[in-house]
């Protein structure tokens, strides 16, 4: 079974920081995606990657793939209230037939 | 909106009630997933359809679950017998083609409450 543990669980912090959150597996996948989910809706995409060592810049937000595809970061730098919202990881198989999703990390950004 | 949307957004059974979620995928996409969320968590695989042809069911928890998308396009979850562990958002998403890459789109879910 692939399972994803994501980290920290929860982050709380004030306008203009920056943080990062972890996405860590024992298991490889082929790609791994990053969503956000705010209340009542579903998930949106953000990014995904599919290259060992891949880095992706999506303006104030970085995404790294670890080398050996097992795990993944997600840098915000500056963050802002809108930041605001769960961020959830995401590992497929070759076939993309059964997405793995961890738990989250619930940020929540003050103004 | 061309989104994926489901249907009913909120839905509070009796336990032992049967229920059906309804989930309508953007067009053409051919790849439908169905996911559980709980409070709090992240979600959790169900199931996946390529079309018609659901090709893996092995998140489904019991078989009181039961998915089918007949036409390749709306799909529809039941439950049966709901129990209160049943309770949770269902998520319903689309993919043009379902390799692993593809961006999925999600709906906006139903959440169920089972009383």
């Amino acid at each position: 079974t692939q399972l994803l543990e994501q980290s920290p669980q929860f982050l709380s912090i004030q306008e203009g920081e920056n943080l990062t959150v972890y996405c860590n597996s024992s298991s490889v996948f082929s790609s791994l995606q990053w969503y956000r989910q705010e209340p009542g809706e579903g998930p949106v995409l953000l990014v995904t990657v599919v290259t060992g060592g891949e880095v992706k810049k999506l303006k104030r937000l970085t995404f790294q793939f670890g080398d050996a595809r097992k795990d993944s970061s997600l840098h915000i730098t500056a963050a802002q209230p809108g930041d605001t919202g769960l961020y959830l990881c995401a590992g497929a198989n070759n076939y993309g037939q059964n997405f793995v999703f961890g738990p989250g990390t619930r940020l929540s950004v003050l103004p | 909106g061309a989104g994926v949307s489901q249907s009913p957004r909120y839905k509070v059974a009796k336990r032992g009630q049967d229920v059906a979620l309804r989930c309508d995928p953007i067009s053409g996409h051919v790849s439908l997933f169905w996911y559980q969320q709980a409070l709090g968590q992240g979600p959790e695989f169900l199931t996946y359809f390529q079309n018609e042809a659901q090709l893996d069911k092995s998140g489904l928890p019991s078989d009181r679950f039961f998915a089918e998308r007949p036409e390749g396009s709306v799909s529809t979850l039941k439950i049966q017998r709901t129990q209160q562990e049943d309770s949770a958002v269902y998520l319903c998403a689309s993919s043009l083609e379902g390799r692993g890459r593809d961006e999925q789109f999600f709906g906006p879910g139903t959440r169920l409450t089972v009383l």
